[in-house]
C-alpha cells in the first residue's frame, strides 16, 4: 500500500485562528478523502479530493469552514478556518488503492487542539 | 444514504476466547465492507474487507462474514491475544472508485491475559 505522511502530526492552535494540515503520499492516486475523528468517535468524512476538481464536501461540511486543494496527484492540504474548541479532532487523510480502488489506506492523522 | 450500525460498543473477553463484533447496513447497494483496527494513537489499519459476490472471508485468526439478504457483516477474531485490544470499525460502502466510507460507531475490544 502506499507510504502516506500528514504535517502537522499535532498542533495547540488559538480559537479564530486557522490551521493548514498536509498530506503526501509516496505514488500518485486518484481519490483523496479527509476525515474528522472526534476524540472518542468514529470516523466522519468532511469531503472528497480528486485532482483537477473541486472537492466535494459531506452534509454539514463546507467550503467556507475548511477549503481543500489537490494540486496534484500525490498532495493536497485541508485548511480548517476560524477555528474554535469544538474543531478539536483528529483530521486524517486516506487513499485510494490504485489496485483497488474502493479500498482505503490512512495517513497517519493530525491531532488537533483549539483554545 | 447508508447508516451503518455496530455492536457491541465495547467487548472484554479473556485471552484464547473468541470475539464476534456485528454490523449492520441500510442501503442495499452497498457491496464493499472493511473492516480496520485502530491502536490508541494510532491510524485506522484495514486489517479484512469483504465483497458482497463472497459470503466469508478468512485470514489467519480473523475471518469476516457478509449476509446481504439480512443486511449485516460480522467480524470473528479467534484465540485472542492482548495485542488484539484496539478499537475496531466496519464500514461499508457501494465499492464504486472515489466513494466514501460509511462508519460503524466503534467497537473497543479488550483482551485480558
Amino acid at each position: 500500500s502506499a507510504v502516506i505522511s500528514q504535517k502537522p502530526s499535532r498542533d495547540i492552535c488559538q480559537r479564530g485562528t486557522s490551521l493548514t494540515i498536509q498530506c503526501q503520499v509516496d505514488s500518485q492516486v486518484t481519490m483523496m478523502f479527509w476525515y474528522r475523528q472526534q476524540p472518542g468517535q468514529s470516523l466522519t468524512l468532511i469531503a472528497t479530493a480528486n485532482q483537477g476538481s473541486e472537492a466535494t464536501y459531506e452534509s454539514g461540511f463546507v467550503i467556507d469552514k475548511f477549503p481543500i486543494s489537490r494540486p496534484n496527484l500525490t498532495f493536497s492540504t485541508l485548511t480548517v478556518s476560524n477555528m474554535s474548541p469544538e474543531d478539536s479532532s483528529i483530521y486524517l487523510c486516506s487513499v485510494d488503492s490504485s489496485g483497488r480502488p474502493d479500498t482505503q489506506y490512512f495517513g497517519p492523522g493530525t491531532r488537533l487542539t483549539v483554545l | 444514504g447508508e447508516n451503518v450500525e455496530q455492536h457491541p460498543s465495547t467487548l472484554s473477553v479473556q485471552e484464547g476466547d473468541s470475539a464476534v463484533i456485528k454490523c449492520t447496513y441500510s442501503d442495499s447497494a452497498s457491496n464493499y465492507f472493511p473492516w480496520y483496527k485502530q491502536e490508541l494513537g494510532k491510524r485506522p489499519q484495514l486489517i479484512i474487507d469483504i465483497r458482497s459476490n463472497v459470503g466469508e472471508k478468512k485470514d489467519q485468526r480473523i475471518a469476516v462474514t457478509l449476509n446481504k439478504t439480512a443486511k449485516h457483516f460480522s467480524l470473528h477474531i479467534t484465540e485472542t491475544q492482548p495485542e488484539d485490544s484496539a478499537v475496531y470499525f466496519c464500514a461499508a460502502s457501494n465499492g464504486q472508485a472515489g466513494t466514501a466510507l460509511i462508519f460503524g460507531k466503534g467497537t473497543t475490544l479488550s483482551v485480558s491475559s
